[in-house]
Order: C-alpha cells, then sequence, then structure tokens
C-alpha cells in the first residue's frame, strides 16, 4: 500500500469509447503526475500538475486530457485513442515543496488496452 | 533533450553481485535515484544519491555515480530470488518536477 490508488486496474476499451482513468493520494501530497509505460520504452512523463495547477505537458496528443479538481485527485480522460496507446498508466504523486528529495510515490497503474 | 539509457535485461545466480548500469545526459542532474518495479506493481524508491556524492552504500546496495561519464550504477550484493524485478534509473535536475526515467532493467535470478 504505497497511499496511491488507481481504479480501474485493468480497462479494455474500443477506439471510439470515452472512458477515464482515476488517481487518489491519500499522502497530503502536492503534485501529482501522469507517467506512460510501454515494454522497453523509457517511462513517458505525460502530465505534471502542482497545488492542481498543471505544470507540465510533455505533448501530449489531445485525446489523452488531464483533470485535477484538487491536490488528491487526478483524473485522465480518453477518448478516441488508438491501439498504439495501449500501455500501463501509472500515476504518481510528490511533496511538491522544496527541497525534498524528489522522491515519487506510484500507484499500481491501469493496464489500458484499446481494441 | 534529456535521455536516461540501461539496458534490458539482466541474468545473475542466486548469491551472486549483480550490477545495473545507467547513463543519462542531463549535466545538471541534482538527484539521480534507483526505482523498483515488481509483477503487477507500481514503482518502488530503491534508493538515490545526490548529485555531489560519489558513492552511496545502503545494506545490500552500493550506488556508483561517475558524474564526469554520467554514469550511475547500482551493485546489489548476494543477489536473492526476491529481487527479481525491474530496476529503472532515473534523474531530476534543480527546481522543477520533471523526474526522467530509463526503460528499465529486468533482473532474472536464478537459483
Amino acid at each position: 500500500e504505497t497511499g496511491v490508488t488507481q481504479t480501474p486496474r485493468h480497462l479494455v476499451m474500443g477506439m471510439t469509447n470515452k472512458k477515464s482513468l482515476k488517481c487518489e493520494q491519500h499522502l497530503g501530497h502536492n503534485a501529482m503526475y501522469w507517467y506512460k509505460q510501454s515494454a522497453k520504452k523509457p517511462l513517458e512523463l505525460m502530465f505534471v500538475y502542482n497545488f492542481k495547477e498543471q505544470t507540465e505537458n510533455n505533448s501530449v496528443p489531445s485525446r489523452f486530457s488531464p483533470e485535477c479538481p484538487n491536490s488528491s485527485h487526478l483524473f485522465l480522460h480518453l477518448h478516441t485513442l488508438q491501439p498504439e496507446d495501449s500501455a500501463l498508466y501509472l500515476c504518481a504523486s510528490s511533496p511538491g515543496v522544496s527541497p525534498t528529495t524528489g522522491e515519487l510515490f506510484f500507484g499500481e497503474g491501469s493496464r489500458l488496452t484499446v481494441l | 533533450g534529456e535521455d536516461v539509457e540501461q539496458s534490458l535485461f539482466l541474468s545473475v545466480r542466486e548469491g551472486d553481485s549483480s550490477v545495473i548500469n545507467c547513463t543519462y545526459t542531463d549535466s545538471s542532474s541534482t538527484y539521480l535515484y534507483w526505482y523498483k518495479q515488481e509483477p503487477g506493481a507500481g514503482l518502488q524508491l530503491l534508493t538515490y544519491i545526490f548529485s555531489n556524492m560519489d558513492m552511496k552504500q545502503d545494506q545490500r546496495l552500493t550506488v556508483l555515480l561517475n558524474k564526469k561519464d554520467k554514469h550511475l550504477s547500482l551493485r546489489i550484493a548476494d543477489t536473492q530470488t526476491g529481487d527479481s524485478a525491474i530496476y529503472f534509473c532515473a534523474e531530476r535536475g534543480t527546481g522543477g518536477f520533471k523526474t526522467i526515467f530509463g526503460a528499465g532493467t529486468r533482473l532474472f535470478v536464478k537459483a
């Protein structure tokens, strides 16, 4: 139990569907992140939010739409995805205030399959 | 842009030492990390080293940093089957929230 909970753990969707991934952290952190994990590729930073404000958007296609209503919750809204978007989507949080070691606390991930 | 590279696979026998290597490109890296991912789980921080250090030891783990060559290594002494996992190298510069990861090295430990 890392204090970061992701739902659903597994999701299968068609290319025309709309779905959302949810992340909740119980650690009192201020920064939250979405990463994409694909086999044999570097972990890819997608979005960063600090105190609910987006601070990084790593040139992510608009079919991925993040939402951060408060410091404890982060969503990733998905629509008209492509099969190459199939991956493990990892949410993470960090205290977000310097100076810290910058340690990230990860959830277990949401395994997405796009048919 | 920043880049972190590491080999994808390593196989060792139980009881031997494992050495996982990583290179990075960002000369302004402040912290360098090793994260571990067990099957079906997210990543968990294993250890980290600050950029002004060249070595850190923590029980069976030894981290070596060669800042000139931008090379980081993780040595696991007396490797056990429970150490089988994916090990990610990562770096973070000063300020900001951008932690850059490698692709992970999958460690297989043979009994």
